[in-house]
């Protein structure tokens, strides 16, 4: 089955640098690669997703990229802000499989002002 | 518009008792999803349906179940309950799974989830 693994497990950066989180996943049918943001105690949060016919995505100040020949997708932040701080967690899907996303192992990131 | 909601927040209960976890999808939403959070972890799929039907199932034992109701909400049992059921059960909905001939994928939504805790 699927397999994805996320670095770094942890990411300290100073508010308004940039925070980068890496994912490589082995399934080359997966086509489908959310984020999710989860704070403490609440609900994982979709905050940008891709698909493999993109190979990359922008939101405000965040961006994900995929490269689909070396199987790994990032997500980007700029300008960070300490309510960026949060878990957060990268996903694959398989096309015809139903809706099971297989998640990375998490990376929390800390925002200090 | 009401997101996913997830009924108990929390629940404590011993070894070998079961449980029952409840779900209600975003309204429009026909697909939910399960998914079992330990913590420290990424959340882990257990179960997905899709117009009451079981569309797809993770690594879980024959202890774990789950149904879908006209309505489209959701159960999700666990029986004999081990102590290391004690996960964040997290619901998921979606308008429709991927695949079924569809091009595109839809993205999912989560409960807030059902805090497990067996002593």
């Amino acid at each position: 089955g699927e397999n994805v693994e996320q670095h770094p497990s942890t990411l300290s950066v100073q508010e308004g640098d940039s925070a980068v989180i890496k994912c490589t996943y082995s399934d080359s049918a997966s086509n489908y690669f959310p984020w999710y943001k989860q704070e403490l105690g609440k609900r994982p949060q979709l905050i940008i997703d891709i698909r493999s016919n993109v190979g990359e995505k922008k939101d405000q100040r965040i961006a994900v990229t995929l490269n689909k020949t070396a199987k790994h997708f990032s997500l980007h932040i700029t300008e960070t802000q300490p309510e960026d701080s949060a878990v957060y967690f990268c996903a694959a899907s398989i096309n015809n499989a139903g809706n099971m996303l297989t998640f990375g192992g998490g990376t929390r990131l800390m925002v200090k002002p | 518009d009401a997101g996913v909601t997830q009924s108990p927040t929390h629940l404590i209960k011993t070894r070998g008792q079961h449980v029952t976890l409840r779900c209600s999808p975003i309204s429009g939403h026909k697909s939910v999803s399960w998914y079992q959070q330990v913590l420290g972890q990424g959340p882990q799929f257990i179960f997905q349906y899709y117009e009451k039907e079981e569309r797809g199932r993770g690594n879980f034992p024959d202890r774990f179940s789950a149904r879908q109701f006209p309505n489209y909400s959701s159960e999700l049992n666990v029986n004999a309950l081990l102590l290391g059921d004690s996960a964040l059960y997290l619901c998921a909905s979606s308008p429709r799974p991927q695949g079924l001939g569809y091009m595109s994928n839809q993205p999912q939504h989560f409960g807030d989830g059902t805090r497990l805790s067996i002593l």
